[in-house]
């Protein structure tokens, strides 16, 4: 199956920094989510992005679907920016399902 | 306009026993879909629904089991409970059959179920 990978795993911040996380993967893919799960384990959806660029406030993501990458790029963040986020891709052939990476931890701290 | 809801919200099981989820998906939502989230992993697809009809299974045992009713809420069923079922239940709702469209695609998760097995 697809092999989905996010980097960095862990990411600690101070209020107001800027950061870039990434999501590589294996095979085409037809359907690429960003989510945002907050300390109690709700998943937010912040981005439907199987192709191209796409901006809501301080976040942006970047999807290059020919090279198998997404960026997620958080700007100014805030504390409540915190908790992990997660990358999920629809495989072309099998889009039924999302795969999740394993996500990357972003503490911002006051 | 009432999320994807999901009940119940916590629950403790013993080794052995079956346990039901429940899920609503978003009026006018008609794909419900079940991941399993353990503890420092992402969620891993487990079902998705469409229209009453089972479209996908992820790689879970026969004791993994679901169904979709005429309102389109869905109940999934975990048998002979293992100690390493323990784990975060999502159901997730979308408008259509993931890859049918770009505006059926985006996924709605419910806030979840967590359950314990002891």
């Amino acid at each position: 199956g697809i092999q989905v990978e996010q980097s960095p795993p862990d990411l600690i911040l101070q209020e107001g920094a800027n950061s870039t996380l990434r999501c590589n993967f294996s095979d085409s893919v037809n359907n690429l989510q960003w989510f945002h799960q907050n300390p109690w384990g709700q998943l937010i959806n912040l981005f439907y992005i199987p192709s191209g660029t796409k901006q809501n406030g301080r976040l942006s993501a970047t999807t290059v679907a020919t090279e198998r990458y997404s960026l997620l790029y958080i700007s100014s963040s805030q504390t409540t920016d915190s908790g992990v986020y997660f990358c999920a891709v629809g495989a072309s052939g099998s889009n039924y399902k999302l795969t999740f990476g394993k996500g990357t931890l972003l503490t911002v701290n006051p | 306009d009432a999320g994807v809801t999901q009940s119940p919200t916590h629950l403790i099981k013993t080794r052995g026993q079956q346990v039901t989820l429940r899920c609503s998906p978003i009026s006018g939502h008609k794909s419900v879909s079940w991941y399993q989230q353990v503890l420092g992993q992402g969620p891993q697809f487990i079902f998705q629904y469409y229209e009453k009809e089972e479209r996908g299974r992820g790689n879970f045992p026969d004791r993994f089991s679901a169904r979709q009713f005429p309102n389109y809420s869905s109940e999934l069923n975990v048998n002979a409970l293992l100690l390493g079922d323990s784990a975060l239940y999502l159901c997730a709702s979308s408008l259509g059959r993931l890859g049918s469209g770009s505006g059926a695609n985006v996924l709605t998760f419910g806030a979840g179920s967590r359950l314990t097995v002891l």
